[in-house]
């Protein structure tokens, strides 16, 4: 089974600060993880994933993530937040040896940039 | 929300009837997925579909529907079974297989029933 945990609801952070988001996973075996951005009444979008090698991935709008083998750990960090960082974000799993493409998705954490 | 069109955008229907959401891809991927999210939730996965004609149940696909006659479409039935129906409901596609594919999604329904 794989499972994602986002412990934190809500972040606030004052624009420029930096901003992290937190991501716990489990799997029996080796992970793939991704990390999608909600904005209000919208699909998700994708930001990054790690899938091998790297353990710092970068993605879009520059966010990136950091993959913690030894913690289980794929938090999502921007340098300087935007305002417009505001939404909710979600990372989510798949076990690499797990048939199909099923992800299994953390409950969000809301993101609040205030200027 | 490139390539993957949701419609309507609202929805609104009695309590009893059943009602069909449209997800159509023009991004050429043979797996398609049906989530449900409720607030302060994260996705829920209802059904899925790895190739056409053939579909999965995901961990809540009771009073729900779906068929995959064509590539591009997977239509999602919320039939008068649904307990509870009223949510948004998000359609994905991907690339098929075992590789690191990410999901692509559409814009979602906001169903409302009454």
């Amino acid at each position: 089974a794989q499972s994602v945990a986002q412990p934190e609801d809500q972040v606030n952070v004052a624009e420029g600060n930096p901003l992290t988001v937190k991501c716990t996973y489990s799997v029996s075996g080796n992970p793939y993880l991704f990390w999608y951005v909600q904005y209000p009444n919208r699909g998700l979008q994708f930001l990054l994933k790690y899938i091998t090698g790297d353990n710092l991935v970068k993605g879009s709008y520059g966010f990136e993530a950091e993959f913690n083998k030894s913690q289980t750990s794929f938090h999502l960090k921007k340098p300087s937040a935007l305002v417009s960082d505001s939404a909710l974000y979600f990372c989510a799993v798949r076990d690499i040896k797990a048939a199909g493409n099923k992800l299994t998705f953390g409950g969000g954490t809301r993101v609040l940039v205030k200027p | 929300d490139g390539g993957i069109t949701q419609s309507p955008k609202y929805l609104f229907r009695k309590e009893g009837q059943n009602v069909t959401l449209s997800c159509e891809q023009n991004l050429n991927h043979d797996a398609m997925y049906w989530y449900r999210q409720d607030p302060g939730q994260g996705l829920r996965l209802i059904y899925y579909s790895q190739i056409v004609n053939d579909f999965q149940k995901g961990d809540i696909a009771e009073g729900y529907s779906v068929s995959r006659e064509k590539k591009e479409s997977f239509p999602l039935t919320v039939t008068s079974a649904q307990k509870n129906p009223t949510a948004f409901y998000l359609c994905a596609s991907s690339t098929s297989g075992t590789g690191s594919y990410e999901q692509y999604f559409g814009p979602g329904t906001r169903l409302t029933v009454t």
